[in-house]
């Protein structure tokens, strides 16, 4: 089975700018959820996306956004880019988003805003 | 809210030597406990989980307690590997089961 895959795996953005990233869950996976990993505030939760609707929210300004589609494929956009937006972008997919499923991480977009 | 502490790193031991990082939390309820592994380069991988106060969660010689008494579930390996130079987190599914993290401990075997 494949795993989680996220495109692009490296990505460098002007101030200002909007960027898209791209998750594809495992098959069968219909719980897709957004990190963030910076070296000063650690890992930190975006959202969670279950059967194309959010379910969850973390603590993000709204410039941070996602979506879900129909196949569970999700994407989540960055606007107006700010250099603080540099990070390391996981996402995780898992069978369903509650009880204790295990999430299956991707490698990340490692995004880059100068 | 929920809170997942663990113990700073970075850690350096030496090959064969004994492992313990240390992990703590708040929590209201009964949270099911993670330890996930990253090594450089890569996303983060499922090392262990226990669900339930007294489990053992284990897999690849690591082994971990939920300690509802201490709340505490504090990562331990009897003989360490260069392989398993990565940083560990922590971290505990709360009431909307998400995943909150501890920070991260950087790990170092040297041979």
């Amino acid at each position: 089975k494949a795993g989680v895959t996220q495109t692009p795996r490296y990505l460098i953005k002007t101030r200002g700018q909007q960027v898209t990233l791209s998750c594809s869950p495992i098959s069968g996976h219909r719980s897709v959820s957004w990190y963030q990993q910076t070296p000063g505030q650690g890992l930190q939760f975006l959202f969670e996306y279950f059967s194309e609707t959010q379910r969850n929210k973390g603590n993000f300004p709204g410039r941070f956004s996602g979506r879900q589609f129909s196949n569970s494929r999700s994407e989540m956009n960055v606007s107006t880019l700010e250099l603080g937006d540099s990070a390391l972008y996981l996402c995780a997919s898992s069978l369903e988003g509650t009880g204790v499923y295990e999430q299956y991480f991707g490698p990340g977009t490692r995004l880059t805003v100068t | 809210g929920d809170s997942v502490t663990q113990m700073e790193g970075p850690v350096t031991l030496s090959e064969e030597a004994f492992l313990t990082i240390n992990c703590t939390y708040t929590a209201t309820g009964y949270p099911s406990l993670f330890w996930y592994v990253q090594y450089p380069g890569e996303g983060l991988q499922l090392l262990l989980k226990a669900t339930k106060a007294d489990d053992k969660g284990s897999n690849k010689g690591f082994e971990a307690t939920y300690r509802k008494e201490t709340t505490s579930f504090h990562l331990e390996k009897g003989s360490v590997q260069v392989s398993d130079s990565a940083v560990y987190f922590c971290a505990l599914k709360d009431s909307n089961y998400q995943l909150i993290w501890g920070a991260g401990t950087k790990l170092i075997i040297k041979p």
